[in-house]
């Protein structure tokens, strides 16, 4: 079973309108939870990385939450432009070994 | 340089062929990371480098695969007698000083390989 569980799979939307993905995992005890966006052929690059203390952070336009009680985290887009479409990804570092354990990754497709 | 490079960018091998797919980490980068992505997937933990040690290979899928970096810098992962289910993309990620606790792993483009 994925230690990091991502919603929606995939979503399409509006150039200019907002949205939220959301990360569940029950890797325990963690390090620190990192978003990664990943254009078409291209590697992974990191958005936003929380440690387990953190609330949220942001980076432009993208604003990562984590709730380390229920295990959750979501990453909000605002305004979103045609160059946002790409798969991102929600990564939690397990503590003790620094493994990274991935999630599949959530499919935005931003549509003029 | 100033990104992890790899290459080819793009192989196609017929079963059973040998491969090797090649990472530049970025200069001074200690800590050097595998992984292997398949369609619509995340990426999945291969193999990990502190300089020239592989301090763990647990994620290797088989005794097929293979990887090395024997001058703490560049690394080769050898995939031997390939197998279509070893159609993926290979990435690569290094990151300073160790480890991938809270430092930030640089990715490469990756590698992607086609087994026919």
């Amino acid at each position: 079973k994925n230690q990091v569980e991502q919603s929606p799979q995939s979503l399409i939307i509006l150039e200019g309108k907002n949205c939220t993905l959301q990360c569940n995992y029950t890797v325990s005890p963690f390090s620190n939870l990192r978003w990664y966006k990943q254009d078409t052929g291209r590697g992974p690059v990191s958005l936003t990385i929380m440690t387990f203390s953190e609330n949220t952070k942001s980076n432009g336009r993208y604003t990562a939450t984590l709730d380390a009680d229920t295990k959750q985290s979501s990453l909000h887009i605002t305004a979103s432009q045609l160059s946002d479409s790409a798969s991102y990804i929600c990564v939690v570092t397990l503590y003790g070994n620094n493994r990274l354990a991935f999630g599949k990754g959530n499919q935005v497709v931003v549509i003029p | 340089g100033a990104g992890v490079s790899q290459s080819p960018r793009y192989k196609v091998a017929k079963r059973g062929q040998d491969v090797a797919l090649r990472c530049d980490p970025i200069s001074g980068h200690v800590s050097l990371f595998w992984y292997q992505q398949a369609l619509g997937q995340g990426p999945e933990f291969l193999t990990y480098f502190q300089n020239e040690a592989q301090l763990d290979k647990s994620g290797l899928p088989s005794d097929r695969f293979f990887a090395e970096r024997p001058e703490g810098s560049v690394s080769t992962l050898k995939i031997q007698r390939t197998q279509q289910e070893d159609s993926a993309v290979y990435l690569c990620a290094s990151s300073w000083p160790r480890g991938s606790g809270a430092n930030v792993l640089t990715f490469g483009a990756g590698s992607r390989l086609t087994v026919l």
